[in-house]
């Protein structure tokens, strides 16, 4: 069975200073791994994923993430954060029948 | 434009009514799904469908029903059951097979029952 634990429920970071999300997962086999960004009452969208080859990789609106087998760890980064990346963000690991299993998510919130 | 919609984004009920929220996908997948939100929770999968005429639970079914009678449409019920159903609910639809399945999520309905 897969799971995600995402270390920290709120992440509070200054305009322009760097975002670091942190996920690890569980898998009995090599994983499908997601972020996705939801804004205040709204759906999610993806932001990126990481399914093989590179172990970096690069998504939307400046996100990243790297996939550390060794670690289990799939951490979401931003060199530079911006007033417009304050939402919730969740890293999920898809399991069988394509179905998705979700940390409990992240709350960023940026200061001015 | 291709996507999913939900109605309504806002639903009141009295507590004991049944309530049933639609999803609409015109993105020709095959797998529809929906999940429960709560905050600090996550999402949880409620039901999830992986063509038409056929579905499964998830980890919190109970207390929900769903029905998948054509392939863009997957309602989903809120039974008088379902102990604590004031949440925000979210479907989502994907195509199926082997590898990675990108999920596309609707805006979401958010139910408060009084």
């Amino acid at each position: 069975a897969q799971s995600v634990t995402q270390l920290g429920s709120h992440v509070s970071v200054s305009e322009g200073a760097l975002v670091l999300l942190r996920c690890n997962y569980s898998s009995s086999v090599p994983p499908y791994l997601f972020w996705y960004v939801q804004y205040p009452n709204q759906g999610l969208q993806l932001l990126l994923k990481y399914t093989t080859g590179a172990t970096l990789v690069k998504g939307i609106n400046g996100f990243e993430a790297e996939f550390k087998k060794s670690e289990t760890s799939f951490h979401l980064t931003k060199p530079s954060a911006h007033m417009s990346d304050a939402a919730e963000y969740f890293c999920a690991v898809q399991g069988s029948w394509g179905k998705l299993q979700f940390g409990a998510g992240t709350q960023v919130v940026v200061t001015p | 434009d291709g996507g999913i919609t939900q109605s309504p984004k806002y639903l009141f009920r009295k507590e004991g009514q049944n309530v049933t929220l639609s999803c609409e996908q015109n993105l020709n997948h095959d797998a529809m799904y929906w999940y429960r939100q709560d905050p600090g929770q996550g999402l949880r999968l409620i039901y999830y469908s992986q063509i038409v005429n056929d579905f499964q639970k998830g980890d919190i079914a109970e207390g929900y029903s769903v029905s998948r009678e054509k392939k863009e449409s997957f309602p989903l019920t809120v039974t008088s059951a379902q102990k604590n159903p004031t949440a925000f609910y979210l479907c989502a639809s994907s195509i199926t097979g082997e590898g990675w399945n990108e999920q596309f999520f609707g805006p979401g309905t958010r139910l408060t029952v009084l």
